[in-house]
């Protein structure tokens, strides 16, 4: 059973802080990563991906991955009110094209 | 741009009733198409993935089926809900890519059987 582990949260954090969040993932053929953002009762939204071992930034947003320790993270710098959701990591499990597996997330609170 | 339509946003249906959730991608060819469902507390579960018109695999065997009728469209439907059906449903779709092709999602449908 391929699994993808997230710490559910809730993760408080004050504005303007940064904010880390974090995923393993139980297979180690993986070989792409996924972080969504999910506002309440909202779908998810695609932020991040990553393939390769190190860091890969885009905006406020930079996404770690490694594939040794199977874990892969995301950080948040400057964190706004806004980014108040559940961040959902997404793991391609077995090298197959068409199967994501999906961490249950963790709701991050980001407080004025 | 490519574009998913997935209606309705919201439904409310007794046990026992009939379910057609339609979805439909605009902009692209050939897409993988996806229903997953969220319920109450837990994460995302995939229920059935197509790969081409006519082809549906199924991950989780439940009273639902799904069904691709043209190359753009993906249907999840049910002859009989039951009370467990109830949760987020999310059409998404991917390209064929090797395994760099994230999924995209559609709005969701939030079902409730009552």
């Amino acid at each position: 059973q391929k699994e993808v582990e997230q710490n559910s949260g809730p993760l408080s954090v004050p504005e303007g802080a940064i904010a880390s969040l974090n995923c393993t993932y139980s297979d180690r053929g993986s070989q792409s990563f996924f972080w969504y953002r999910q506002y309440s009762g909202k779908s998810p939204e695609l932020i991040m991906s990553i393939y390769s071992n190190g860091d890969k930034e885009d905006g406020r947003f930079t996404a770690q991955l490694n594939k040794a320790s199977q874990y892969v993270s995301l950080l948040i710098r400057d964190s706004q009110p806004s980014d108040s959701a559940t961040y959902l990591c997404a793991v391609n499990s077995g090298g197959s094209n068409y199967k994501l597996t999906f961490g249950k997330g963790t709701l991050l609170t980001v407080n004025p | 741009s490519q574009t998913i339509h997935q209606w309705p946003a919201t439904l409310v249906q007794p046990v026992g009733s009939p379910l057609s959730l339609e979805c439909t991608v605009e902009g692209t060819s050939n897409p993988n198409l996806y229903w997953y469902r969220q319920a109450a507390g837990r994460g995302l579960q995939l229920l059935f993935y197509s790969v081409g018109i006519g082809q549906i695999s199924s991950e989780v065997p439940q009273n639902l089926s799904a069904s691709r009728p043209q190359d753009r469209q993906f249907i999840l439907s049910s002859k009989k809900l039951l009370l467990s059906d109830s949760g987020f449903y999310l059409c998404a779709w991917n390209l064929l890519q090797g395994n760099n092709s994230p999924l995209h999602f559609g709005n969701g449908t939030r079902l409730t059987v009552t």
